[in-house]
């Protein structure tokens, strides 16, 4: 099956530091890339769709200025948390679709990463 | 807002079959019902899932009833690496579709 790879597996950082999460689509070109946020015993929450080489579009409630999203490949989405604070800590997981010509239908997921912000 | 609706958990024994439901009573003809699980601090992982017939694969059968407004995600023989949480998302198989998840159900297979 296609297989999606997130890097970090996690990372701890000081507030008011960015950090970046990297997702990869490893066997397929992946059109559009989603991010979601998972808070402790919650479920997944999506918060934004990238489509190569476009902007992002983000989620109601989702600061655009604060977690940016770079998907400049075909296999590759970035998520950069901007300005870090203790609340952004959580478990960030990408998904990625194969192109529409590629049967594109399904979602892949990544394992997620672990953000803890001190 | 998720169109499906699950107990929040559930336990079964070792080696015993796990029956997990799920209502979506306002599915649309078009809509497939789709079987995720989340295994703690990991990404979601896909299961099976169906339109109208029963499903099987190796990991597990997909039960759909005749009125499709509700379906069965059936574990015939679980072990205790298949405590997870349990998604059950119905979706059209639309490029433009999303899945939307839900608190799933929290399956703790006991020894």
């Amino acid at each position: 099956g296609a297989v999606v790879s997130q890097h970090p597996s996690w990372v701890i950082c000081k507030s008011g530091t960015s950090v970046k999460i990297e997702c990869r689509s490893l066997d397929f070109q992946a059109t559009t890339m989603f991010w979601y946020r998972q808070f402790p015993k919650q479920s997944l929450m999506l918060m934004a769709t990238s489509n190569e080489g476009s902007k992002a579009t983000y989620e109601q409630g989702v600061e655009k200025d604060k977690f940016l999203i770079n998907h400049a490949s075909l296999t590759l989405s970035t998520l950069t948390v901007t300005s870090a604070h203790p609340e952004d800590s959580s478990f960030y997981i990408c998904s990625a679709r194969p192109s529409i010509l590629a049967g594109g239908y399904e979602q892949y997921f990544g394992p997620g990463t672990r953000l803890t912000v001190t | 807002d998720a169109k499906t609706t699950q107990p929040p958990s559930m336990d079964c024994a070792e080696g015993r079959a796990a029956n997990l439901p799920c209502n979506h009573s306002t599915i649309s003809g078009n809509e497939y019902v789709y079987w995720y699980r989340q295994i703690h601090s990991q990404g979601p992982q896909y299961i099976i899932h169906g339109l109208k017939n029963n499903e099987t694969n190796e990991m597990a059968s997909l039960i759909i009833t005749e009125d499709r407004k509700s379906s069965t995600l059936i574990l015939p023989h679980a072990t205790l690496r298949d405590t997870a949480v349990y998604y059950c998302i119905v979706r059209v198989e639309d490029y433009g579709q999303n899945f939307v998840f839900g608190p799933g159900t929290r399956l703790s297979v006991l020894p």
